[in-house]
């Protein structure tokens, strides 16, 4: 059973176009987030919710928006992409916040804008 | 604003070798650290948390330590094997914040 699944696993799309990545867990886990690797490997969080509710918008354009229609999933909705959006996306989640819980991540969606 | 430094970026060492990643943070302010393991093409595993209260934790063949005042962490594999080749990656959970903030990482390549 995969604990956090996200779909698709790859996007190659265009400029300009409009795509949403899906996240799901089945941990039970009450906070979920998505994270964003560059093409120098480095890993930033985007986004936080616990419960449902948004606890960290990390400075994101409003290009992005991340939407939870319950705890087991948080879907990322990207407006208008851009060349510079192209990264491999990562979904995680914990038990709690992440002060007191390790984080399991999803295996990843890699975008690519042309 | 926090700062997570491995160094090196990366290493190679025969099979059998102990090793010893490093990890370190400009602010000591944190709620726990944990490590990460990410191998080509996949997500992160997560291998151990130690909370900014304990000192190390040990899973099988690897033991983490924290010294949360001078900002260090390590991780220590004994008796290294092909199988240990990945990015190993550490993040501390910045106090106040709820975020995790992540060290580039450092490329591991056991060699047999």
């Amino acid at each position: 059973d995969t604990a956090v699944s996200q779909t698709p696993k790859y996007l190659v799309t265009q400029m300009g176009n409009d795509k949403s990545i899906k996240c799901e867990q089945n941990l039970g886990h009450d906070t979920m987030y998505w994270y964003k690797q560059d093409s120098k490997k480095f890993l930033k969080i985007m986004f936080s919710y616990n419960n449902k509710e948004l606890i960290i918008n990390e400075t994101v354009p409003n290009r992005f928006s991340p939407k939870s229609p319950d705890k087991a999933h948080l879907n990322l909705h990207i407006n208008s992409l851009e060349l510079g959006d192209s990264a491999v996306y990562f979904c995680a989640s914990s038990q709690g916040l992440a002060d007191s819980y390790e984080q399991y991540f999803g295996p990843g969606t890699r975008l690519t804008v042309t | 604003k926090q700062e997570v430094t491995q160094i090196p970026a990366a290493l190679s060492v025969p099979e059998g070798e102990n090793l010893v990643l490093n990890c370190s943070f400009t602010d000591s302010a944190i709620y726990n650290l944990q490590w990460f393991r990410q191998d080509p093409g996949k997500g992160l595993t997560s291998l151990l948390l130690i909370q900014s209260s304990q000192r190390e934790q040990t899973s099988g063949r690897l033991n983490a330590s924290l010294d949360k005042s001078s900002g260090r962490s390590t991780l220590y594999i004994a008796a290294s094997q092909p199988g240990d080749s990945a990015t190993y990656l550490c993040a501390v959970t910045q106090g106040g914040s709820e975020k995790l903030v992540f060290g580039k990482g450092m490329k591991l390549t056991v060699n047999p």
